[in-house]
């Protein structure tokens, strides 16, 4: 099955540096979503996007949804090391009578205290 | 609390040995997945399914079969015929067919 090319594949930072990272697609989706996934856990779903050019925050995070509804956005600010973590994007959209969902391969951010 | 429990969160078994990972949820779900995911690889469906009853083969069903007897509980069995079956298995449901993807734990199996 289809992957979404998600980018960068792992990070180094400092603490208190921001961090972006983003995942792009050929297809085009109806909702982007966001996960963080700690080791041996399940991921949690950090932020959801529902509409082209729509731009949302949680806390210190802040999530884009492109215009052209086949690329995603997530941007991290003053990262702390709790942030550690895998980070995956998915989108959404209807096909063949289920929501089909897929996956980014995901962002391993790694921060240096 | 509502939320999504995968039992057993550690499994070990023979190769050759079938292995049934339970999925529980108490958020009234429709909607309950089944995900595989290796290492550095995103997560990859296996089963899907929208209501009691009724599920649907994913990317990567060969070797795999549920059920959704209850609305609640969709249990995933792994078979002596999947090839590789060491891997992290993560259940998830969705409210209905727009809804987000919310996960249980995960369940690590290792196929001796």
């Amino acid at each position: 099955g289809q992957q979404l090319n998600q980018s960068p594949q792992s990070m180094f930072i400092q603490e208190g540096e921001d961090v972006s990272m983003n995942c792009t697609s050929s297809s085009i989706f109806n909702t982007w979503l966001w996960y963080k996934q700690d080791p041996g856990e399940g991921p949690v779903l950090l932020i959801a996007l529902y509409k082209a050019g729509e731009l949302t925050s949680n806390g210190r995070l802040t999530a884009q949804f492109g215009i052209t509804r086949k690329d995603s956005f997530l941007n991290i600010s003053a990262s702390i090391p709790s942030d550690v973590g895998i980070y995956f994007c998915a989108g959404q959209r209807y096909s063949g009578g289920y929501q089909k969902v897929t996956f980014g391969t995901g962002t391993k951010l790694q921060v240096i205290p | 609390d509502g939320g999504i429990t995968q039992s057993p969160k550690y499994l070990f078994r023979k190769e050759g040995q079938n292995v049934t990972l339970s999925c529980e949820q108490n958020l009234n779900h429709d909607a309950m997945y089944w995900y595989r995911q290796d290492p550095g690889q995103g997560l990859r469906l296996i089963y899907y399914s929208q209501i009691v009853n009724d599920f649907q083969k994913g990317d990567i069903a060969e070797g795999y079969s549920v059920s959704r007897e209850k609305k609640e509980s969709f249990p995933l069995t792994v078979t002596s015929a999947q090839k590789n079956p060491t891997a992290f298995y993560l259940c998830a449901s969705s409210i209905g067919v727009a809804g987000e993807l919310f996960f249980g734990e995960g369940s690590r199996l290792t196929v001796l």
